[in-house]
């Protein structure tokens, strides 16, 4: 069992659907993460929840809503996306997101097209 | 904004070494990552430098120099499946990790 997993793995939808994405972790870790990934171009930190709570909030439009019920799960919903939103969103964890040398466990990701 | 500077794209020769560079602006410097991420698949850990020199992990190492801004991940003996992206991230002086876009390597047989 990999240490986190996220749903779906492809995601097709068209601008005007609601879908969610899926991450749950299984290391034990309190703080987790959701980040945009496109080609060519480095990470961006989306959301940041440590101990259920958000701590950051990286200036996301609002047609992303992260949901965090507990420490081992993380939702990311989705509606009204638009075509530049398809990406490769990938959800990571780790022990605390606080002070401290901090290592990155990244699910495989769910690639986006919005169409 | 700090930014970091990584090649796009190397390709390098199966049993061969490779260095991939990374630049990164010096100020508020708090430590220097490396993950690798194969296509379609998680980026996964592979090194982290927060003092200058070399660290050794069997076929991969990763230096650093904190004066110049400067890290290299180098790996030996290379074989097919290191074809991976290689990401450099550095941690800031408020812990948030900045990315660089990733070089692609590709290992020829």
């Amino acid at each position: 069992e990999t240490g986190v997993t996220q749903t779906p793995r492809h995601l097709v939808m068209g601008m005007t659907n609601k879908k969610s994405l899926k991450c749950e972790q299984h290391l034990g870790h309190n703080a987790m993460y959701w980040y945009k990934q496109s080609a060519k171009k480095p990470l961006e930190l989306m959301f940041v929840y440590n101990f259920k709570e958000q701590t950051e909030n990286n200036s996301v439009p609002s047609r992303f809503s992260p949901e965090c019920p507990n420490s081992s799960h993380l939702f990311l919903h989705l509606h009204t996306l638009q075509p530049e939103d398809s990406a490769l969103y990938l959800c990571a964890s780790s022990q605390d997101s606080g002070r401290g040398y901090e290592k990155l466990f990244f699910g495989s990701g769910t690639q986006l097209s919005v169409l | 904004g700090q930014n970091i500077d990584q090649p796009t794209e190397m390709t390098a020769t199966e049993g061969a070494i490779v260095q991939i560079n990374c630049t990164y602006q010096t100020s508020g410097f708090n430590g220097l990552f490396w993950y690798q991420q194969h296509a379609g698949e998680a980026p996964t850990f592979l090194s982290y430098n927060v003092l200058d020199g070399l660290e050794e992990k069997g076929r991969f190492s990763s230096f650093l120099s904190r004066s110049k801004g400067y890290s290299y991940l180098l790996l030996k003996e290379l074989q097919m499946k290191d074809s991976a992206s290689y990401l450099c991230a550095q941690r800031d002086s408020n812990y948030q990790l900045i990315w660089g876009a990733g070089t692609k390597l590709i290992i020829k047989p």
